[in-house]
């Protein structure tokens, strides 16, 4: 069965300190890879997502950055921290073009402080 | 480009009371629409799904929606709600064809069950 792992869970960082947030996925090959924010009170907010390694689409101009080294690893990174980064951020996979479920990582609830 | 908009940002609603969650969407193009549900501080898992065929849609949990395209709506249902259903609910869309799956979500509605 596929299984996907966020980690950390919860991180408090000051601002204008790097970010790296790690989304492994286990089970399946090639997936579509996403990265979700969720601000309170604002939905999900999609920012990036990949359909193979080193293939990245960015959703919404920010100071946050996506990667993907390997097939079933999808990294989210930021070089400076701002307060406005602060959230729940989602990960998710799914296979296929359209229409298919997306299955979501437990989250890291991020604070900037 | 979709929108999603999710008519009321809370419901509180008594146990064994029936529940509808409201969900509006706008596309150029034919679209498969889900809802979600996430417990605090959780990831979201999904409840059910249309892609085609019959417009009432089952799911788990005693939860259904109906597609309608003319009103473009999506509202989840369910006849009897427990306490345990109280979680954040969100409907969302993606388009077909070559989107890979992305989706546009609303903007969340809290069911907040009192017994």
């Amino acid at each position: 069965s596929q299984t996907i792992h966020q980690w950390p869970a919860t991180l408090v960082q000051p601002v204008g300190s790097p970010l790296s947030l790690e989304c492994t996925v286990e089970g399946t090959s090639n997936p579509n890879l996403y990265w979700y924010r969720q601000a309170a009170g604002r939905g999900l907010q999609l920012l990036f997502y990949s359909v193979g390694i080193g293939q990245i689409s960015s959703e919404v101009p920010q100071n946050l950055s996506a990667s993907r080294p390997q097939d079933r690893q999808f990294i989210l990174s930021s070089k400076k921290l701002l307060l406005s980064d602060s959230g729940f951020y989602l990960c998710a996979w799914s296979v296929g073009h359209g229409g298919e479920t997306q299955y979501f990582g437990p989250g890291t609830r991020l604070l900037v402080l | 480009a979709q929108s999603v908009t999710q008519l009321d940002s809370q419901v509180p609603v008594f146990e064994e009371a029936p529940v509808e969650l409201r969900c509006n969407y706008s596309s150029s193009v034919s679209v498969y629409l889900f809802w979600y549900v996430q417990y605090p501080n959780q990831g979201l898992q999904l409840l059910l799904k249309y892609l085609s065929g019959s417009t009432l849609v089952k799911g788990i949990n005693g939860f259904e929606a109906e597609f309608n395209k003319s009103q473009t709506s999506f509202h989840l249902r369910k006849p009897s709600v427990h306490i345990s259903d109280t979680a954040e609910y969100f409907c969302a869309v993606s388009a077909g064809g070559t989107s890979y799956g992305k989706l546009t979500f609303g903007q969340g509605t809290i069911l907040t069950v009192h017994p």
